[in-house]
């Protein structure tokens, strides 16, 4: 079965630089879900979208844009990179926005030297 | 950010034996707890999708039951495998739609 497909899978960029994570969902799936997990800490949820719109909004540092395309895709974009945003990025998916199971890409490792 | 307590915080089992750990989370507010299972170097996989007091959620040999008066759930393994060895974690969802994800229980399987 499809599952969610993550991209690049691992990334090096320097502080001040730009990044951009795509996220495609399973198919038919139309929310999806962008979390952080830095080393040694549990995931932090940063913005989710449902049908192309903005659903909800968590730990995600005004550095950081989304936006969820026609085709559900979704792209994180991430400016003037800190050390800090080292981590391990995680995209999910779900069908409906409340409750359901979401399901998690293979992340995308990003590291900033 | 919402508390969300897992205890403990990792343990070892006997191959054959079951074991069981918990996931604490606030009582009020409550719209859904998920269980996910996290293998080293793999995505989070779904386990369960609780919503309602006294539910009680089963994947094979993995259990899982939940009080939303008290705040608490509980994921039962039962005649455990070095298959199960992972870090289970749970995530609350509040009827504000916040999801936030506990620490972790991370199992180790004996052979």
């Amino acid at each position: 079965a499809a599952g969610v497909i993550q991209s690049p899978r691992h990334l090096i960029k320097e502080k001040r630089e730009t990044a951009t994570l795509k996220c495609y969902p399973i198919p038919r799936h139309d929310t999806v879900y962008w979390y952080q997990q830095g080393p040694g800490q549990d995931p932090q949820f940063l913005i989710s979208f449902y049908e192309k719109m903005q659903s909800d909004k968590g730990s995600i540092p005004d550095r950081f844009s989304a936006q969820q395309f026609s085709d559900y895709h979704s792209e994180l974009n991430m400016s003037s990179l800190e050390l800090g945003d080292s981590a391990l990025y995680f995209c999910a998916s779900s069908l409906g926005r409340l409750g359901e199971t979401q399901y998690f890409g293979p992340g995308t490792r990003l590291l900033v030297l | 950010i919402l508390n969300v307590e897992q205890s403990p915080q990792s343990l070892h089992v006997q191959e054959g034996d079951s074991t069981n750990f918990t996931c604490s989370f606030p009582s009020s507010n409550f719209y859904a707890l998920h269980w996910y299972r996290w293998e080293t170097a793999k995505s989070p996989e779904a386990l369960f999708v609780m919503t309602l007091n006294g539910d009680e959620k089963k994947k094979g040999r993995i259990s899982a039951t939940l009080n939303t008066k008290e705040g608490y759930s509980y994921l039962y393994i039962k005649g455990s495998q070095p298959e199960d060895s992972a870090t289970y974690l749970c995530a609350f969802r509040s009827n504000d739609y916040k999801l936030s994800f506990g620490a972790g229980t991370t199992v180790t399987v004996r052979a």
